[in-house]
């Protein structure tokens, strides 16, 4: 059974600081790995996209690594601004099963 | 990125009664969307998933008399909550995926809430 696991469940930092978030499968068999911002009562917003042959990918102040052998993605967010309040999620895509797998999220709070 | 648009993006309707919504891909064609559901506080639950021109897949313990998928074009999907009950409340979101050499990446719809009185 694939499951994805993100932790922590909620993060508060004071604006400026720079965080990560942590996600986690099960199976590493992995087809690509994709970061989404949900704010409240949206929909989600695609950050990042890595593909199993990648180990990392940039967007502005977003990183995204993947380590398919532990099973685990960072996103790394620099220098974080009160508009990065959201939700996070992750997704891992097995391709054969051709969906999504999502984690329960991070909820960030970043305090000005 | 592509556009994913869902219509509505709000919905209150009376026990009893059936809502449909509508998921469209704007500038590619999708052969395949996704219908989740997400409580509040929880993630995303993949609910089916809509293939073009044929039946759609549904997850363990989603009754598929009850949520309707129809996929008649490359663009659009919708989704019929029949005889909605209070219990069926919850925000639905649809995604599509972009196909582009072989690489895949999912784009989603801004939701719908639904309540049901």
């Amino acid at each position: 059974k694939q499951e994805v696991t993100q932790i922590p469940a909620a993060l508060s930092v004071p604006e400026g600081e720079n965080l990560v978030l942590n996600c986690s499968f099960t199976d590493s068999a992995i087809y690509n790995l994709q970061w989404f911002r949900q704010d409240p009562g949206k929909g989600l917003t695609s950050l990042l996209l890595i593909q199993s042959s990648q180990r990392e990918q940039t967007s502005g102040r977003l990183n995204a690594s993947l380590d398919k052998s532990s099973g685990r993605s960072t996103l790394y967010i620099a220098a974080s601004q009160p508009g990065d309040s959201a939700t996070y999620l992750c997704a891992v895509n097995y391709r054969n099963f051709n969906k999504f797998y999502f984690g329960s999220g991070t909820k960030l709070n970043v305090k000005p | 990125g592509a556009v994913v648009s869902q219509h509505p993006s709000w919905v209150i309707c009376k026990s009893g009664t059936s809502v449909k919504i509508e998921c469209r891909s704007l500038d590619f064609q999708a052969t395949t969307m996704f219908w989740y559901r997400q409580f509040p506080k929880q993630s995303l639950m993949l609910m089916a998933t809509s293939n073009e021109g044929s039946k759609a897949t549904y997850e363990q313990g989603v009754e598929k008399d009850k949520f309707l998928i129809n996929h008649a074009s490359l663009t659009l999907s919708t989704l019929t909550v029949t005889s909605a009950h209070p219990e069926d409340s919850s925000f639905y979101i649809c995604s599509a995926r972009e196909v582009w050499g072989s690489n895949t990446e999912a784009f989603f719809g801004q939701g719908t809430r639904l309540t049901v009185v």
